[in-house]
């Protein structure tokens, strides 16, 4: 079963835009981390974020924590038409087993 | 360093057939899971295998089986295929203090 989802599920933006995708989660984790995935294939991995940490930036990528809520944000700036594709949270409760998301598919229009 | 690779990456089955699905995980790694990704949905957790055993396993039913070898590369197993094993199947090599890096996947389907 999914640990949560992820809202919008679908997302579509003018290039220059930034992007904004949230998570939520049902569990006590110890971290959360973001992946995206082109045309169904394999997931690449974006950033970590600590159940710590609040805050955490990787270059256009800003993901937020709040463990209170049991929800993550990641913000995607100046959204480039290369950035289309869907992006999943997953969590880990600290066993190494990955928990998904459904997704976002986000389209950035050129 | 090749990342995580696995094979075949596409493949057909006729439904009541047997298949074997592999990954080579990243240098370095040596914990190895699959997930399974049916279209439009996230990748759901089938197992783990740390040091050559079946650590973690998810919610799915022992016709899914697998095997981690010394040089930590595995593979899964799945008997007595069904229409509804159709999927994306993803590899994920990591170690005990790093992030899951993921393979390509191996598109499934059975007919």
């Amino acid at each position: 079963s999914q640990q949560g989802e992820e809202d919008p599920q679908a997302l579509s933006i003018q290039e220059g835009e930034n992007a904004t995708m949230n998570c939520s989660y049902k569990t006590s984790i110890n971290n959360l981390q973001w992946y995206r995935q082109n045309s169904g294939r394999g997931l690449v991995h974006l950033i970590l974020i600590r159940s710590n940490e609040r805050e955490k930036h990787s270059g256009r990528l800003r993901v937020t924590l709040d463990t209170s809520k049991k929800s993550s944000s990641l913000l995607i700036t100046a959204s480039r038409a290369a950035d289309t594709a869907s992006y999943f949270c997953a969590t880990d409760e600290g066993t190494y087993k990955y928990i998904f998301g459904t997704g976002t598919r986000l389209k950035v229009l050129a | 360093d090749a990342g995580v690779t696995q094979s075949p990456t596409h493949l057909i089955k006729t439904r009541g057939q047997q298949v074997t699905l592999r990954c080579s995980p990243k240098s370095g790694h040596d914990t190895v899971s699959w997930y399974q990704q049916a279209l439009g949905q996230g990748p759901q957790f089938i197992f783990q295998y740390y040091e050559e055993e079946e650590r973690q396993r998810g919610n799915f039913p022992d016709r899914f089986s697998g095997h981690q070898f010394p040089n930590y590369s595995s593979e899964l197993n799945v008997n007595a295929l069904l229409l509804g094993d159709s999927a994306l199947y993803l590899c994920a090599s990591s170690t005990r203090r790093t992030e899951a890096f993921f393979g390509q996947g191996t598109r499934l389907t059975v007919v």
